[in-house]
Order: C-alpha cells, then sequence, then structure tokens
C-alpha cells in the first residue's frame, strides 16, 4: 500500500525556538496533504490542508502564521511551527490523499515537546 | 461542536466474539466514512470505507455499516483478535477530503 513517512517522530525543542516537520509522499503523488494535532485523549483536529503549489487552507483558530505549510512538490509538505510554546507540545499527524482510490494515507506522527 | 461522535470510549471484548464499534454524525451533508484504527505514538492505519450510496461495506473481517436516516455507522470486526487492540476512529467529510474525526474507542480484545 501507499506510504506516507513524516520526519522527525520525535522533538523536543526549547520555547521560543522553530520546528519543522516533514511528510513525504513515498510512492505516490499527493497534491493534497493535511496536517492533523492531536492532544492526549482527543480526538485527530485538522488544522490546515496543504495544496501543491498554493497556500495552505487554515482551519478556524488555527494561526497561519505560527503553524507554516509549505506544499512545495507533490510528495513534500513541511509544517514549521514557529515560536514554539510549551503549549504548542502535541501529537502532529499529516495525511496525503492518494488521488486513484482517494484513500488517505497518514504519516506516523511527531510528538512535539516544548520545554 | 463535535460533528462526528463516538460515545463509548472503551470497548472490552472476548477473543473470537464479535466487536462492535459506533460512530454518529450530526452533519447531513457527509457523505463519505472511513474507520481507522491506531496505536500509540503511531499514525492512523486505514481500515475500511464506506460512501453514502451504500449501506454496507466488507472487508475480510471488517464491516461497516450506514443508517443515514440515523446517522449512525457501526464497525464490526468478527471474530476478534487480540492484535485488534487499538484505538479506532471514524471519521467523515462531506466530498472536499476534510476528514472530521471522532474521539476514538479504545478497543481491547482479551485472549
Amino acid at each position: 500500500g501507499a506510504v506516507v513517512s513524516q520526519h522527525p517522530s520525535r522533538v523536543i525543542c526549547k520555547s521560543g525556538t522553530s520546528v519543522k516537520i516533514e511528510c513525504r509522499s513515498l510512492d505516490f503523488q499527493a497534491t493534497t496533504m493535511f496536517w492533523y494535532r492531536q492532544f492526549p485523549k482527543k480526538s485527530l483536529m485538522l488544522m490546515a490542508t496543504s495544496n501543491e503549489g498554493s497556500k495552505a487552507t487554515y482551519e478556524q483558530g488555527v494561526e497561519k502564521d505560527k503553524f507554516l505549510i509549505n506544499h512545495a512538490s507533490l510528495t513534500l509538505s513541511t509544517l514549521t511551527v514557529t515560536s514554539a510554546h510549551p503549549e504548542d507540545s502535541s501529537f502532529y499527524i499529516c495525511s496525503a490523499r492518494e488521488q486513484i482510490n482517494e484513500k488517505l494515507f497518514f504519516g506516523s506522527g511527531t510528538q512535539l515537546s516544548v520545554l | 461542536d463535535q460533528q462526528v461522535k463516538q460515545n463509548s470510549p472503551s470497548l472490552s471484548v472476548q477473543e473470537g466474539r464479535i466487536s462492535i464499534l459506533n460512530c454518529d454524525y450530526t452533519n447531513s451533508m457527509f457523505d463519505y466514512f472511513l474507520w481507522y484504527k491506531k496505536y500509540p505514538a503511531e499514525g492512523p492505519t486505514f481500515l475500511i470505507s464506506i460512501s453514502s450510496i451504500k449501506d454496507k461495506n466488507e472487508d475480510g473481517r471488517f464491516t461497516v455499516f450506514l443508517n443515514k436516516s440515523a446517522k449512525h455507522l457501526s464497525l464490526h470486526i468478527v471474530p476478534s483478535q487480540p492484535g485488534d487492540s487499538a484505538v479506532y476512529f471514524c471519521a467523515a467529510s462531506s466530498g472536499t477530503y476534510k476528514y472530521i474525526f471522532g474521539t476514538g474507542t479504545r478497543l481491547k480484545v482479551l485472549a
């Protein structure tokens, strides 16, 4: 099946620094990728839709200047958490939509801890 | 406002028996539904999907039932196996590929 690689799997950073998370579709092209955030014991919450070659579409309440999304190619989307704060600590997951069967395939997630 | 709800946070089932996981939604515009399985600290794994033109879809041990009038779908796993122990999420979309996820149900299959 299709594979989505997400890196890093775990990152610890100091408050005020920026962290970049990469999401790659390894064996298919993804014109659309999605970024989710999951709080402990909560649902996956869609943060933004990343479209190749255009600006991301952010969900209500998500700060676009804080969570920068770049989808520069058909296989790579990045999420940069800028000026991270402890409340940004969470599990972030990306997904990519395979155009042929329209299934969503997920990365393995990134556990971000901001000290 | 939780548009997709999984009211049972946890479920325990004996190995070999049927597991039934339920999901309710409020948005009548949803027309495509998915079930995902998730292990701790990993991304969700796609299990099975159903579109609103069907009321049942089967894939091996997994069957999803959709009741549009009740805005309810369920995932049946039979027979349940210990390896099925995980958190299961249902998700729904209205043709935009933006999926709304439920809060998940933790399934524990007892050996």
